[in-house]
Parts: structure tokens; sequence; C-alpha cells
């Protein structure tokens, strides 16, 4: 069974800490996503990778920044966490561009 | 911006009942996928109609596509109270090479 699993379910930080969070798949799949999910306003793309070490931003990359050493692992860093940056954090993967993706659970952050 | 946008918001509707909804787009796109969220998980992938096709069918569920106006729909056919989730169009712009627009979904109760 294919697998995207992501380091944290909940997580609780304060204003100004480093957050890192984890994605891992198991399918062996070049593309890796990190949306982001608020109430309304649907999922939006914040960054993505379509091979290791290669990243190209999303519709909001403002305030984050990520890393991908191995092609199974795809991080998502918010450098100085923010309160507007409180949401839910889903990772996805895919096997080529414009096949569907792959989610993982979900990490709800939020920041106070 | 958002490329997808669904159309109702929320949906009400009893078990048997069929369930309609509407994606609509601005771009072009190399396809257009439905994507099912249960409450506070990440999606599952549901279908995946290219542009060049018109319907496609999964087991209940029926897809349609109208690239003149730029819209699709979902059909789910004999509801059941396990349909209750959110349900999401993401479209592959063809002018974004390997991103997906997610709208802000649909959000389906189906009541015994």
């Amino acid at each position: 069974d294919v697998k995207v699993t992501q380091s944290s379910r909940y997580l609780v930080k304060r204003t100004g800490e480093k957050v890192f969070l984890e994605c891992v798949q198991d399918m062996d799949h070049e593309n890796m996503f990190w949306y982001r999910q608020d109430p309304g306003l649907g999922l939006r793309l914040i960054y993505f990778s379509y091979d290791v070490k290669m990243k190209e931003k999303g519709d909001i990359p403002e305030g984050y920044s990520v890393s991908r050493e191995k092609k199974e692992r795809f991080s998502l860093i918010l450098e100085s966490a923010s309160t507007n940056q409180t949401s839910m954090y889903l990772c996805a993967s895919s096997s080529r561009p414009y096949n569907e993706q792959f989610f993982g659970p979900g990490t709800r952050l939020t920041v106070l | 911006s958002q490329q997808g946008e669904e159309d109702p918001q929320a949906l009400s509707i009893q078990e048997g009942e069929n369930a309609t909804m509407n994606c609509s787009y601005k771009t072009s796109i190399n396809n257009l996928q439905w994507y099912r969220q249960n409450s506070g998980r990440g999606l599952v992938h549901l279908i995946l109609i290219r542009s060049n096709e018109r319907e496609k069918h999964s087991g209940r569920l029926r897809v349609t596509l109208d690239t003149s106006k730029k819209s699709s729909s979902l059909l789910i056919t004999a509801s059941r109270a396990a349909d209750t989730a959110s349900y999401f169009c993401a479209t592959g712009s063809t002018d974004s090479w390997g991103k997906f627009q997610f709208g802000a979904g649909t959000q389906v109760v189906v009541t015994p």
C-alpha cells in the first residue's frame, strides 16, 4: 500500500521559532508538494520539487523554505514562525507531473 | 488565485439521492482531477479526466468535462453516509508545468 507520511499530526510552536515539517514517501515518486489548507481557501501550493535538490516556488512561498536531499524526503521549513502560519499543512507526491497526487494525513500547526 | 472553483460550497442530501457538484477553471488544462477529503485527513484521489476526454466513470462516480466552458461536474449516484466529505477539483494547467490548482471545495453531508 502506497504511503506518504508526515512527521507530526499536531504541532504547537511559539512565534519566532524555527519549525521543520517532514514528509516521506515510499513510492519512489519524482515529484513532491507542500500545500497549506485554510477554511474557505482550499489548498494553496507553497513549494514543489520535481527532483532531488530541485525546488520550485508555488503560489505562496513567502515565509517558507524547503529541502530535498533525498528522493523520498521533502521538508518544509518555517524560518521564523508567525501566527498567520497557523494552518493545516499537507504533503503530496506524484510519479509524474500532472499525475494523481498521493497525500499524507496532514500536520495541523498552531503558532502561538 | 485559485484556478478551480467548486459550486455549491455545501450540499446536504439524504442517502440514496444523487449529489452533483461543479468546478470552473480559468486557463487551459492538461487534466482535471477530483479528490475527496474526510474531516481532518489528507486528500484521496477519486478520478482523473484528461483534456481530450468528455466523460469518465468510476463506480458510482461520473465526471464530465467541457473545455469550451472551462467546467467540470462530479456526480455521485446513490449516495451513502460514508460519502460525507469535502470534494475538491484540481486542475493541471498547461501554463504552469506540473502544478495543480485546487478549489475551495464542496462540503457534502449525506444523512441516513
